[in-house]
C-alpha cells in the first residue's frame, strides 16, 4: 500500500522560507502516469491546491502562489520537496503531500503537517 | 478558475438517513468531478471520482451523480463513521479546485 509522510519544521519565522519533504514509500515516485502533489488546509478552512511535480522534474504551481513556490524531486530518495518563500501568517495551514492520478484527481495523501508562520 | 459552490455547507442527520449534497461549477466541467471525506486532524479520502465512480474500497452506500455544472454526492443510509467534511473538487482543467466543503453532522 502507497504511504506518504510530510516532515519539516512545524514554525516558521515571517519572511523566511518554508521547506517540506514528503517521503514515498510503498511504490515508486519514478512512474509516468502519475503526479506528486501540495495542497493545503489553513485551519478551518478549505482546501487549496498548490501544484505538483513529476519525477521527471516538470512541475505546475498555481498562479496565484507561482512566484514564491519551488518544487523539486530526489528519485534516489524517493522524495519530493516544497519551499514557499516570503511566507506571512496567511501561509499558516496544514500542509498534505499527495498523489495526483492521471485523471487529476488525488488518491493518495498523506497525514499532514501543520506549519505555523509566526515570529 | 473554476468555482465550485457546495451546499449546504452543513447538514444535519441521524443514522440511516439519506443525504444528499451539491457540487455546482462555475462552467462546464463534463464528467471530471472527485469528491472526498475528511474527519477531523486526517487527511481527506477520495471517495468518488469521474462523477460517479467508486474509489476502491469505499462502501457502496457513497455514490455520485451528475455532469456538466451540477453534481451530487448521495449517501444512501448514514452510518456513525460517515460523520465528516465532504469536499468536491474539479478535475477538468488547472488550477483544480476544490469546493468549500459539507460538514455532515448529528
Amino acid at each position: 500500500q502507497l504511504q506518504l509522510q510530510e516532515s519539516g519544521p512545524g514554525l516558521v519565522k515571517p519572511s523566511e522560507t518554508l521547506s517540506l519533504t514528503c517521503t514515498v514509500s510503498g511504490g515508486s515516485i519514478s512512474t509516468n502516469n502519475y503526479y506528486w502533489a501540495w495542497i493545503r488546509q489553513p485551519p478551518g478552512k478549505g482546501l487549496e491546491w498548490i501544484g505538483n511535480i513529476h519525477y521527471s522534474g516538470l512541475t505546475y504551481y498555481i498562479p496565484s502562489l507561482e512566484s514564491r513556490v519551488t518544487m523539486s524531486v530526489d528519485t534516489s530518495k524517493n522524495q519530493f520537496s516544497l519551499q514557499l518563500s516570503s511566507v506571512t501568517a496567511a501561509d499558516t495551514a496544514v500542509y498534505f503531500c499527495a498523489r495526483r492520478d492521471k485523471s487529476d484527481h488525488f488518491d493518495f495523501w498523506g497525514q499532514g503537517t501543520l506549519v505555523t508562520v509566526s515570529s | 478558475d473554476i468555482q465550485m459552490t457546495q451546499s449546504p455547507s452543513s447538514v444535519s442527520a441521524s443514522v440511516g438517513d439519506r443525504v444528499t449534497i451539491t457540487c455546482r461549477a462555475s462552467q462546464g466541467i463534463t464528467s471530471w468531478l472527485a469528491w472526498y471525506q475528511q474527519k477531523p486532524g486526517k487527511a481527506p479520502q477520495l471517495l468518488i471520482y469521474a462523477a460517479s465512480s467508486l474509489q476502491s474500497g469505499v462502501p457502496s452506500r457513497f455514490s455520485g451523480s451528475g455532469s456538466g455544472t451540477d453534481f451530487t454526492l448521495t449517501i444512501s443510509s448514514l452510518q456513525p463513521e460517515d460523520f465528516a467534511t465532504y469536499y468536491c473538487q474539479q478535475a477538468y482543467t488547472f488550477p483544480l479546485t476544490f469546493g468549500g466543503g459539507t460538514k455532515v453532522e448529528i
